[in-house]
C-alpha cells in the first residue's frame, strides 16, 4: 500500500545550526502534508503543514519545502536548539481535506550542546 | 484554551480483559481520530469521527475494536478480549474548520 518514509532514523546537529529533516511520499495523490514533532510520554504536536498547490512555506523558525516532481518533503529549523531534541514525523493525507493521516515511521533529532 | 485530553494515561490489563480508553477533544471540533503508535513507530489510523457517526472506521483491526461518540464531542474507544498484540500507545486528535489534526497526550495500553 501506500506509505510515507523518511530517509533517515536518527540526525544530530550541533546547538545553533540549522536542520534539515527529509521525507519521501509514495502516493501521487496526496495533497496535504504535515509535520509533527514529538517528545517522549507525549502526542505528536502540530509544527507546520503545506498543501500541494504550495512548494515552500514559512513558519517561527521552520520552512517545510514540497517538491511533487520526485515526491519529496523537507522540514528545515533554523538555529536549532535543545528543545527541539524530539522524533520528527512527517504525515499525509488526500481527499482534499485532513482525515486519514498516513505517518512515516520518524526521525530522532538530538542537538548537541 | 484546553487541548485534547484522554484519560486513563495509563492502563494495564490481562489478556482477554475488556478496556475503555476516553477522549475529550478541544471545544467546537466537529472531527476526532483515534490512532495507535506502537513503540518507535508513526501513529497508525483506526477510526474517524464527523459529529456523531464514524465517517471512516477502516483503519479498526478486527470487529473486538469498536468507538463510540454519542454526543458528537466525547469519544471512547473500547477493545474487547484484549490481546497483548494491542499493547500500544492510543492517541485522540481532533480537529476544527482548517483540518489540521491537533494530538492528545495518549493512553498508554498494557496488556500482560
Amino acid at each position: 500500500g501506500e506509505s510515507v518514509g523518511l530517509h533517515l532514523p536518527t540526525l544530530s546537529v550541533q546547538e545553533g545550526d540549522n536542520s534539515i529533516i527529509n521525507c519521501a511520499y509514495s502516493n501521487s495523490a496526496s495533497d496535504y502534508f504535515i509535520w509533527y514533532k514529538q517528545e517522549s510520554g507525549k502526542g505528536p504536536q502540530f509544527i507546520i503543514d503545506i498543501r500541494s498547490n504550495m512548494d515552500k512555506r514559512q513558519g517561527q523558525r521552520v520552512t517545510v519545502l514540497l517538491n511533487k516532481t520526485v515526491k519529496h518533503l523537507s522540514l528545515q529549523i533554523a538555529a536549532t536548539q535543545p528543545g527541539d531534541s524530539a522524533v520528527y514525523f512527517c504525515a499525509e493525507t488526500f481527499g482534499g481535506s485532513a482525515r486519514q493521516l498516513t505517518f512515516g515511521s520518524g526521525t530522532q533529532l538530538t542537538v548537541l550542546p | 484554551g484546553a487541548g485534547v485530553s484522554q484519560t486513563p494515561s495509563n492502563k494495564v490489563t490481562e489478556k482477554g480483559k475488556y478496556v475503555e480508553l476516553r477522549c475529550d477533544p478541544i471545544s467546537g471540533h466537529t472531527a476526532l481520530y483515534w490512532y495507535r503508535q506502537s513503540l518507535g513507530q508513526g501513529p497508525e489510523f483506526l477510526i474517524y469521527f464527523q459529529g456523531t457517526g464514524a465517517a471512516d472506521d477502516s483503519g479498526l483491526p478486527n470487529d473486538r475494536f469498536f468507538a463510540v461518540r454519542p454526543e458528537g464531542s466525547v469519544s471512547t474507544l473500547k477493545i474487547q478480549r484484549t490481546e497483548r498484540g494491542d499493547s500500544a500507545v492510543y492517541l485522540c486528535a481532533s480537529s476544527g474548520q482548517t483540518d489540521t489534526q491537533y494530538f492528545g497526550p495518549g493512553t498508554r495500553l498494557t496488556v500482560l
